[in-house]
């Protein structure tokens, strides 16, 4: 089955600065791949997502990137702000099937 | 802004008994899932339900647990017998359409298994 690697477990920046996660995966089938952040005491929240015909999306100060050849995608943050310290969380799916495999999450600390 | 609602919050639950565990998906939604969260380990797929059935699942999810729509808009994960190691953070996600890969997450039902 699918396997899904995030690096780094802790990650501090200084507010201002920017942070990337990246995660890797096994399955060359998997076909979404969606990014979580999730605050304490709250469920998952999808912050932005990326689909295998795609190289890179953005939104706003985030944005995601996708090597499909070398299996890994990558969670971009610019300009941080205290407001995005949280849990992070990289999932990977073949949407033939529905179930997401999820990293072991990245904890971001912003620095004010 | 519609969203996926558990209860409840935290269960405390003594070994064998069983428990229900509660969600209303977003309105729209059709379908439907359980992941849940060991205490410092991964999210894990338990189970994902459509069309009144369930579509797939996972090896965690054996015969002590089973899902449920017992009416237009609840979603349950029951578990039989509980085991100390099914102490976890459970949450249910919701989908608008099959063809909709968004899973959107309630905020998780803390169960405690003494």
């Amino acid at each position: 089955g699918e396997n899904v690697e995030q690096h780094p477990s802790t990650l501090s920046v200084q507010e201002g600065d920017s942070a990337v996660i990246k995660c890797t995966y096994s399955d060359s089938a998997s076909n979404y791949f969606p990014w979580y952040k999730q605050e304490l005491g709250k469920g998952p929240q999808l912050i932005i997502d990326i689909r295998s015909n795609v190289g890179e999306k953005k939104d706003q100060r985030i944005a995601v990137t996708l090597n499909k050849t070398a299996k890994h995608f990558s969670l971009h943050i610019t300009e941080t702000q205290p407001e995005d310290s949280a849990v992070y969380f990289c999932a990977a799916t073949d949407t033939g099937r529905r179930a997401l495999t999820f990293g072991s999450g990245t904890r971001l600390q912003v620095q004010p | 802004e519609p969203e996926v609602t558990q209860t409840p919050s935290h269960q405390v639950t003594q070994m064998g008994q069983e428990v229900i565990l509660r969600c209303v998906p977003i309105s729209n939604h059709l379908y439907f899932y359980w992941y849940r969260q060991i205490l410092g380990q991964k999210v894990e797929f338990l189970v994902s339900f459509y069309n009144n059935e369930i579509s797939e699942k996972s090896e965690i999810f054996d015969d002590q647990f089973s899902v449920e729509r017992p009416d237009g808009s609840n979603f349950t994960l029951k578990i039989r017998s509980t085991k100390l190691e099914d102490s976890a953070m459970y949450f249910c996600a919701s989908s608008e359409l099959p063809s909709s890969d968004e899973q959107f997450f309630g905020p998780g039902t803390r169960l405690t298994v003494l």
